[in-house]
């Protein structure tokens, strides 16, 4: 089975610009998180995705927005980018969204992000 | 707020040595911890969690971990290192109150085994 997929693998932008990524999850997982890893630090939580809703947001300016379509994929949108922006985003899916029960989390390869 | 520490930029040690890795929590409430490992190039992947029950849990690839609440500690560890264990690993907790998807990652631990 495929696992996490990712799109596209490498961007360049340069800075004010806006940017698209593109993440789809392990067949019948309906939970989707976004992720950014900067060089040399582990990865910040930006949002989490459910049924199409949102159920979780990290410490991201406003400029970060994200949503779920009805296949589960997801797109994360970044705009007015910022050379702080670049990183590595990475998705991960997990089965469903739950309290009461833990869903693995499964991560994709990433995209990585040049803001020049 | 809650926290995740690795105090080691680096490990090395050599192939067939044991490893250790540490990791050291700061949250309110019980947490759920767990390893990942970032090859080059490459995503996360899931090597262990704990969640809750016996303090040593066991992971892929012969890594286990040993949860210990009162040095609020999950220090990682193999008995035996391999030059292909050379990579990123990340520890990670979240809380039961948070979304299953929000999870905070140390900054992570680069082990370099030598042959």
């Amino acid at each position: 089975d495929a696992g996490v997929t990712q799109s596209p693998t490498h961007l360049i932008k340069t800075r004010g610009q806006q940017v698209t990524l593109r993440c789809s999850p392990i067949s019948g997982h309906k939970s989707v998180s976004w992720y950014q890893q900067v060089l040399g630090q582990g990865p910040q939580f930006i949002f989490q995705y459910y049924e199409k809703e949102e159920r979780g947001r990290g410490n991201f300016p406003d400029r970060f927005s994200a949503r779920q379509f009805p296949n589960y994929s997801s797109e994360l949108n970044v705009n007015a980018l910022l050379l702080g922006d670049s990183a590595l985003y990475l998705c991960a899916s997990s089965l469903v969204y739950s309290a009461e029960s833990y869903n693995e989390q499964f991560f994709g390869p990433g995209t990585r992000l040049t803001v020049l | 707020a809650q926290s995740v520490a690795q105090p080691e930029d680096q490990v090395n040690v050599a192939e067939g040595n044991p490893l250790t890795v540490k990791c050291t929590y700061s949250v309110s409430g019980n947490p759920y911890l767990f390893w990942y490992v970032q090859y080059p190039n490459r995503g996360l992947q899931f090597l262990l969690k704990y969640i809750t029950g016996d303090n040593l849990v066991k992971g892929s690839y012969g890594f286990e971990a040993e949860f210990n609440k009162s040095q609020t500690s999950f220090h990682l560890k193999k008995p035996s290192a391999l030059v292909s264990d050379s990579a990123l690993y990340f520890c990670a907790v979240s809380l039961p109150t948070d979304s299953w998807g929000k999870l905070q990652f140390g900054a992570g631990t680069q082990v370099v085994v030598t042959p």
